[in-house]
Formats: structure tokens, sequence, C-alpha cells
């Protein structure tokens, strides 16, 4: 499994934009790149996932450079709501485990 | 999409007694499903993985007696701590393998806090 290193925390004032980014040297072919954010005493919620080059949806992008030993997730403007703590995971879809890494706490401050 | 309960969402026990945990699948069947403890500002830490009609393949560290999993149907899955003690308190979430062709990974249940008296 490939393993994943991540900032233990950041703090960012709200409206601002806001990156985070995993390390993954040892990233497989047929690996994916997923985020989960969590909330406490909550279950972890996805937010995005991505492959290779540029995702973006409606709450997040995803930055992956072309040798994917690394990826970037975007929270554009942030508020207060979106303090919780992001964890980047690798792996392949489906039925695989996954490995939680220590995750970031993002706190949002007014 | 897809959506996974857990049930209880809390429970107190006394120490000795047996828990169970409920995992579901919601609107899909899941063949996989697998189970993550997790400590007051911790990782999750999996725990087991569980395969509809087969034994659970547990981490290194993880009791099988101690965690007993059950994976009886497509659609649920369940998690007891036998013989609960204090250090067994803490914050379980399941989740399960998506549906074929879905973009998650794997979708988490909300989680079971137990606490062991």
């Amino acid at each position: 499994l490939a393993k994943t290193t991540q900032p233990i925390s950041m703090d960012s004032y709200e409206g601002q934009e806001v990156n985070i980014t995993c390390s993954h040297n040892n990233i497989a072919t047929n690996d994916y790149i997923t985020w989960y954010q969590q909330f406490p005493s909550q279950g972890p919620r996805f937010i995005i996932q991505g492959y290779k080059t540029k995702v973006t949806n409606e709450v997040a992008s995803l930055f992956i450079p072309a040798d994917r030993k690394s990826s970037t997730l975007s929270l554009p403007r942030v508020s207060l709501s979106d303090t919780a703590v992001y964890y980047c995971l690798v792996g392949q879809t489906g039925a695989n485990n996954l490995f939680f890494g220590t995750g970031t706490r993002l706190t949002v401050i007014p | 999409g897809a959506v996974v309960s857990q049930h209880p969402s809390r429970v107190i026990c006394k120490s000795g007694t047996s828990v169970k945990i409920e995992c579901r699948s919601l609107d899909f069947q899941a063949t996989t499903m697998f189970w993550y403890r997790q400590f007051p500002k911790k990782s999750l830490m999996l725990m087991a993985t569980s395969n509809e009609g087969s034994k659970a393949t547990y981490e290194q560290g993880v009791e099988k007696d101690k965690f007993l999993i059950n994976h009886a149907s497509l659609t649920l899955s369940t998690l007891t701590v036998t013989s609960a003690h204090p250090e067994d308190s803490s914050f379980y979430i399941c989740s399960a393998s998506g549906p074929s062709g879905s973009r998650e990974t794997q979708y988490f249940g909300p989680g079971t806090r137990l606490l062991v008296l």
C-alpha cells in the first residue's frame, strides 16, 4: 500500500484559498488518489478523486503532477464550516483496503 | 448516492458485556466491508476486511476472538466487541466498497461511539 505524508495541521482565514499537499512517492500504476473530509464524531466524507492532471468538482480541485508522487487539494474561499481533518488516500477503487495517514487538521479562523 | 448506515450511533455498556454494531449498505450491494477504529484526535486504523460469505481478514494486532465480524449478506456486516473493557472505548467506523463503476473507493458509515464503563 502506498503511504502518504501530509502536514499535520494548517490554519487559514475565512475566504482564503487553502492548498493541502500530500506526498505519495510509492504510488502504484493502478492507484487512484482520493481525499476525504472528517468532522469530529462523524465518518469520513468523500471530497474528490483523481488519477492524473486536474480534477474539479463543486467543492474542490485536485492537482496531480505528471509523476503522480504528490497531489494538492485546493479548497476555494474556505469558511468556518470547512474546519475539519482532511485525509489523502492512495489505492485502487472498490474492494481494496485503504491506509489512513495522519491527515491534515485544517482550522479556519474568522 | 450510495449510503452506509451504522447502528447504534452510540452505546454505553458495562465492562465484561458484549456489544454488537451493525453496518448496512442501504441502496447498493457491498461485497466487501471494512471496519476501522479511531481514538480521539487520531487517524482511522483499519481493523479488518470482511467479504460476504467468508471469514474476515484481520489486521496485525487485532484480536479476532475479541472483535467478531460477520458479513452474512451483501448489505450487512456486524462487529461484535466481546467482553468489552474500558480500553475498547473508541469510535468504530465501517465502510463498504462502492457499486461497480462508482467514483468513490469506499463509502463510510457515520460511526459508532462505544463507551465501556
